[in-house]
């Protein structure tokens, strides 16, 4: 599988902060997924980013794939407790081997 | 649709047993993938299943083999249990081969003592 190298790996924030967790891989990604997992909880999917470039939002969750497919982000536009969790970046093989390569997640905290 | 389901829920087992473990996908899911997720590896990809057929493994020991059955349900075995085998796994379902979401289960806590 792909390689990617997500940061932070924790982060804090007080509720209404903005947060952002970054993904990077050194070669080039076909597509990356992102999942979220609460505490306690399994992972569930949030998105796919397949094009150079691409900017996709879900309420205030904006997720975006680099120029060089190279990386990518999610960034949480005033956060909520609701958002707590692990959020894992994992792109996904091409061909007939179809692998998920889950990066080692950003674990969120918000602050009340 | 009830989602991915997986029993037993928690396991406790001893160095040098072994386990199965069972998943049942998303009804008309084919494809069912199975992670060990633990603390300092993270999640990891163990294998995929597509029509009964094997179709990717990760890096694990042959002690770790899977199996799907012609309804799509998957078991997963883990022989001669080790102490690091202790983990949550995870199984996923997917729709199909051009499908890309993974749907997963609660998963399974083993521990090995």
């Amino acid at each position: 599988g792909q390689q990617v190298m997500q940061i932070p790996q924790y982060q804090h924030v007080q509720e209404g902060e903005d947060f952002t967790t970054y993904c990077n891989s050194s070669t080039t990604l076909s597509n990356i997924q992102w999942y979220k997992q609460r505490p306690g909880g399994h992972p569930v999917f949030l998105i796919q980013l397949v094009k150079s470039g691409e900017v996709k939002k879900q309420k205030r969750l904006t997720f975006q794939f680099g120029e060089a497919k190279k990386n990518s982000s999610l960034h949480i536009t005033a956060t909520q407790t609701t958002d707590v969790g692990t959020y894992f970046c994992a792109p996904l093989s091409s061909g007939s081997a179809r692998q998920l390569t889950f990066g080692s997640g950003t674990q969120l905290t918000v602050l009340p | 649709k009830a989602g991915v389901t997986q029993t037993p829920r928690y396991l406790i087992k001893t160095r040098g047993q072994q386990v199965t473990l069972s998943c049942s996908p998303i009804s008309g899911h084919r494809s069912v993938s199975w992670y060990q997720q633990t603390p300092g590896q993270g999640l990891q990809f163990l294998f995929e299943y597509f029509s009964e057929t094997q179709r990717n493994k990760g890096n694990f020991p042959g002690r770790f083999s899977g199996r799907q059955f012609s309804n799509s349900r998957s078991e997963m075995n883990v022989s001669t249990l080790e102490l690091g085998d202790s983990a949550l796994y995870l199984c996923a379902s997917r729709g199909g081969w051009r499908y890309n979401e993974q749907f997963f289960g609660p998963g399974t806590r083993l521990t090995v003592l």
